[in-house]
């Protein structure tokens, strides 16, 4: 059985920093293009970046309203995919979502989710 | 940048109607279209991707379709456990979803 569990979600003020991970199991990590979806509360789903296996290139893609200050990575040997969000924002309160589609661009396995809250 | 928009941006149907929430990328992205249904308080559940490609598992009073730049999710016989927003998601290069349907009981 496929599982995300993300993890590191907390109350921050304006421009602090932030890590989650997602510990993953059930699949073949190495494999895997790994992605975090946010949703703010109340609204809909927003696409935040998205990393690929080492064996497809590594690389990492970010939506542009955290380009610059979110930084996504992985350790395959942990099975975990990390989201390091720099110089937060009010508007990045949300609960952020590790998800896997394993080599698809769509999601077939969605964590949890882990709130992350920026006020002062 | 590719654009997603959704329409109604809600509905109220009764039990056995038939549903459709229409879609729209503001470029062609050929068939790389899915569809989610997110019910209070979960996590998004993929229903349908290659626009028409029916999740194992998903009943089959779901379906979809269209490609290039329309797409159509339609609900053949709306159940009272399908009240849920329903998302779609372009997938052919930086995923991007639309901004939701709610559906809901007349």
């Amino acid at each position: 059985e496929v599982q995300l569990v993300e993890s590191g979600g907390d109350l921050v003020e304006p421009g602090g920093s932030l890590r989650l991970s997602c510990a993953a199991s059930g699949f073949t990590f190495t494999n895997a293009w790994m992605s975090w979806v946010r949703q703010a509360p109340g609204k809909g789903l927003e696409w935040v970046g998205r990393i690929e296996s080492k064996a497809d290139g590594g690389t990492v893609d970010y939506a542009a309203p955290v380009k610059g200050r979110f930084t996504i990575s992985r350790d395959d040997s942990k099975t975990t995919v990390y989201l390091q969000m720099n110089s937060l924002k009010t508007e990045d309160t949300a609960v952020y979502h590790c998800t896997t589609g394993i080599r698809s661009g769509y999601y077939t396995a969605w964590g949890q989710g882990t709130l992350v809250t920026v006020s002062s | 940048d590719i654009q997603m928009t959704q329409s109604p941006s809600s509905l109220s149907a009764s039990v056995g109607d038939r549903v459709t929430i229409t879609c729209r990328a503001s470029q062609g992205i050929a068939n790389y279209l899915a569809w989610y249904q997110q019910k209070p308080g979960k996590v998004p559940n993929l229903l349908i991707y290659a626009a028409s490609t029916l999740r194992s598992g998903v009943p089959s009073r779901f379906s979809g379709s269209g490609s290039g730049t329309d797409f159509t999710l339609t609900i053949s016989s709306l159940q009272p456990e399908d009240v849920a927003t329903y998302y779609c998601q372009k997938y052919d290069s930086a995923p991007t979803f639309g901004p939701g349907t709610k559906v809901d009981l007349k």
